[in-house]
């Protein structure tokens, strides 16, 4: 079984829809992440949690909510989803704050 | 500004054609630098952790070195399965462990 799980694999969605995306890991590790990727962007850095009660914004957090259900759970949400967030969403994890962030599968998010 | 800069930003190899993709980075206090190997529509997977200048990490065809200001990836004898596009990213500055990715070099290992 994967270690970094992510729900649903796609989805696509309207306008102004309210979108959860939700990540599980069994790695035991304190430290979860949420990016996004566009074509010829990379990887930008969402929103990161240290641990159930450490929550802090990424680079571009704008537009983006989460939430630290237990230490292995970390949801994203779009409040109000709008065209410009289609990408695909990746979820990660890490133990300390030097060690490799192990990714989920990633998401693939359409908002139409 | 830390950055990390990738070249090529695509490679098109002959299987069993050597090269080398390059990394460099700009970040104050280098605390590791991360290889990744990525296949459409997947997750990053985890392939190497340099830290320090002069380090070498090898992984079947793999072999990943590291300089005070860049990282290369050498690819020896590559298969058409080896393509992939691989990144490479390090933790920015302060305590907060973000990582700052490249934008990848694309490779393609034709039969």
């Amino acid at each position: 079984d994967a270690d970094v799980t992510q729900t649903p694999r796609n989805r696509i969605t309207k306008t102004g829809k309210r979108i959860m995306l939700e990540c599980s890991q069994t790695k035991g590790h304190d430290r979860m992440y949420w990016y996004r990727q566009d074509p010829g962007l990379g990887l930008r850095l969402i929103y990161y949690s240290f641990d159930v009660k450490d929550i802090n914004k990424g680079e571009i957090s704008d537009g983006y909510s989460v939430s630290r259900q237990a230490q292995a759970k970390f949801s994203l949400s779009l409040e109000s989803a709008i065209p410009n967030q289609t990408a695909l969403y990746f979820c990660a994890t890490s133990q300390g704050p030097t060690d490799t962030q192990y990714f989920g599968p990633g998401t693939r998010l359409t908002v139409l | 500004e830390d950055q990390v800069t990738q070249s090529p930003e695509a490679l098109r190899l002959q299987e069993g054609e050597s090269s080398s993709l390059n990394c460099s980075y700009t970040v104050s206090g280098l605390r590791g630098l991360f290889w990744y190997r990525q296949d459409p529509g997947k997750g990053p997977e985890f392939l190497f952790t340099l830290y320090s200048a002069g380090e070498e990490k090898e992984k079947e065809r793999l072999k990943a070195t590291l300089t005070k200001k860049e990282s290369f990836l050498h690819i020896t004898a590559p298969k058409p399965e080896d393509s992939a596009t691989y990144l490479c990213a390090v933790p920015g500055g302060g305590a907060t462990n973000k990582l700052i990715f490249g934008t990848g070099t694309l490779l393609a290992v034709q039969p």
